[in-house]
C-alpha cells in the first residue's frame, strides 16, 4: 500500500471547517483513500473513503486531487468532540476473501485541537 | 449496524499470568479480523491476521508462541497474551472485515482492550 504523509498536528476554532491534507504521491491506481478517527482511548472510527471522485456524507468531505496525489478531509463546521487524532490510509479495496492483503497500515496521523 | 465489541475492556494482571481478550462481531460475520496494539502516544501496529479456522498470520517481530490467536467462529476472535510481562501492557485492539462484503474491504473496530502488567 503507497505511505501517506500528513501534518503531525493541527488546530481549529470550534465552528469553523477543518481542513486536514495528505500527501499520497505513489498512490496506485486501485488505491481507495481512506479517512479514520481515533478519540483518545477508543478504536479508531471510519469517516469517509473515495477513489477520485469527491466524497460526501454525513461527518466529512473528502476533496481528491485530480492526479490523486494529495487529498484534504473536510469537517465542515468543527466541534470540541472532532479533537482527535486523524488518520489518512491508503489501500486497495478489493480483496482475496480470507485474505490480510489491504489491511490497514496506520501512520502517525495529524492531532487535530478544537478549541472554543 | 456493523459493531465490535471487545472484552474486557480494561484488565489488570499480575507479571507472568496469561491474559485472553475476545473480539466478536456483534451483527455480521467476520471471516478475517485483524489485531493491532498501540503504546502511548504511538499509532496502531498491526500484530496479526485473523482467519475462521485457520491459523493466523502474524506481522514481522510479533511473537506467535507469545499471542496466541484463535479464530473458532465467524463471530468471535480471541488474542491471549501468554506469561505477560510490564512491556506488553498496552491498547489492544481489534477490527474485523464483513464477510458478506469482504471484497470491500470494510473494517470495523472494537472499543480497545487496556491491558496492564504489574
Amino acid at each position: 500500500d503507497a505511505k501517506t504523509t500528513q501534518p503531525t498536528s493541527m488546530d481549529c476554532a470550534e465552528g469553523r471547517a477543518a481542513n486536514l491534507p495528505c500527501n499520497h504521491s505513489t498512490i496506485s491506481g486501485n488505491e481507495y483513500v481512506y479517512w479514520y478517527r481515533q478519540i483518545h482511548s477508543q478504536g479508531p472510527q471510519y469517516i469517509i473513503h473515495g477513489l477520485k471522485n469527491n466524497e460526501t456524507n454525513e461527518m466529512a468531505s473528502l476533496i481528491i486531487t485530480e492526479d490523486r496525489k494529495s487529498s484534504t478531509l473536510i469537517l465542515p463546521h468543527a466541534t470540541l468532540r472532532d479533537t482527535a487524532v486523524y488518520y489518512c490510509i491508503v489501500r486497495v479495496a478489493l480483496v482475496l476473501r480470507g485474505g490480510s492483503q489491504g489491511n490497514l497500515i496506520f501512520g502517525k496521523g495529524t492531532k487535530l485541537s478544537v478549541k472554543p | 449496524g456493523a459493531v465490535v465489541s471487545q472484552h474486557p475492556s480494561r484488565v489488570i494482571c499480575k507479571s507472568g499470568t496469561s491474559v485472553k481478550i475476545e473480539c466478536r462481531s456483534l451483527d455480521f460475520q467476520a471471516t478475517t479480523m485483524f489485531w493491532y496494539r498501540q503504546f502511548p502516544k504511538k499509532s496502531l501496529m498491526l500484530m496479526a491476521t485473523s482467519n475462521e479456522g485457520s491459523k493466523a498470520t502474524y506481522e514481522q517481530g510479533v511473537e506467535k508462541d507469545k499471542f496466541l490467536i484463535n479464530h473458532a467462529s465467524l463471530t468471535l476472535s480471541t488474542l491471549t497474551v501468554t506469561s505477560a510481562h510490564p512491556e506488553d501492557s498496552s491498547f489492544y485492539i481489534c477490527s474485523a472485515r464483513d464477510s458478506d462484503r469482504e471484497t470491500y474491504n470494510e473494517q470495523f473496530f472494537g472499543p480497545g482492550t487496556r491491558l496492564t502488567v504489574l
